[in-house]
């Protein structure tokens, strides 16, 4: 079975400072990974994904990600935050089971920007 | 293109009754989701329905039941509600399934007293 790991419940963000959200995942079989963006009393947001090509995905909103085989990581990044992406960031992992779909999530990341 | 729509929104509803929640994917998709997001297990699959065909089935006991009819809205079902099945239900669309985007609804916010 697959997992993931965030390994930051909650980090801190400054107004035009860069961030990195961490995430880890575990899998026996290749997997597909996401993140997603959740504003308060929201559903999630795709910021972005990768599937398969170039290991450094763009996302929305200014977003990127580096998928790390070695390192079975997919950090995600902004170099540079503004308040309004405070929000709850969550990493995701897919894999084809049973012809389906199923999304398994970390726990989230807390992103708090402050001036 | 409309997004995915939820119903109700907001459900209050008190132990030992059932509730039954909507889900309206992207036109076009064919493949729903369903998910349980509470603040103690995070989020949690559920099942995922293809062509009025369940496909996935999450770690959840059989209170909790759904369905796909030929237009591709779901519904799910849960019985005899307990205490613990409050929680952000969310729906997620996606074209064909796996290991395609799925595109989140708003939700449905369920307190059960």
């Amino acid at each position: 079975a697959q997992s993931v790991t965030q390994l930051d419940s909650q980090v801190p963000g400054f107004e035009e400072a860069p961030v990195e959200l961490r995430c880890n995942y575990s899998s026996s079989v290749s997997v597909y990974l996401f993140w997603y963006v959740q504003y308060p009393n929201q559903g999630l947001q795709l910021l972005l994904k990768y599937l398969s090509g170039s290991t450094l995905v763009k996302g929305i909103n200014g977003f990127e990600a580096e998928f790390n085989k070695s390192q079975t990581s997919f950090h995600l990044r902004k170099p540079s935050v503004h308040i309004s992406d405070t929000a709850e960031y969550f990493c995701a992992v897919s894999i084809l089971t049973g012809g389906g779909n199923k999304l398994t999530f970390g726990t989230g990341t807390q992103l708090k920007v402050e001036l | 293109k409309a997004g995915v729509t939820q119903t109700p929104r907001y459900l209050i509803k008190t132990r030992g009754q059932q509730v039954t929640l909507s889900c309206s994917p992207i036109s076009g998709h064919r493949s729903v989701s369903w998910y349980q997001q509470t603040p103690g297990q995070g989020l949690q699959f559920l099942f995922e329905y293809f062509s009025e065909t369940q496909r996935n089935k999450g770690n959840f006991p059989g209170r909790f039941s759904g369905r796909q009819f030929s237009n591709s809205r779901s519904e799910m079902n849960v019985s005899t509600l307990e205490l613990g099945d409050s929680a952000l239900y969310l729906c997620a669309s996606s074209k064909a399934g796996g290991p395609d985007t799925q595109y989140f609804g708003p939700g449905t916010r369920l307190t059960v007293l």
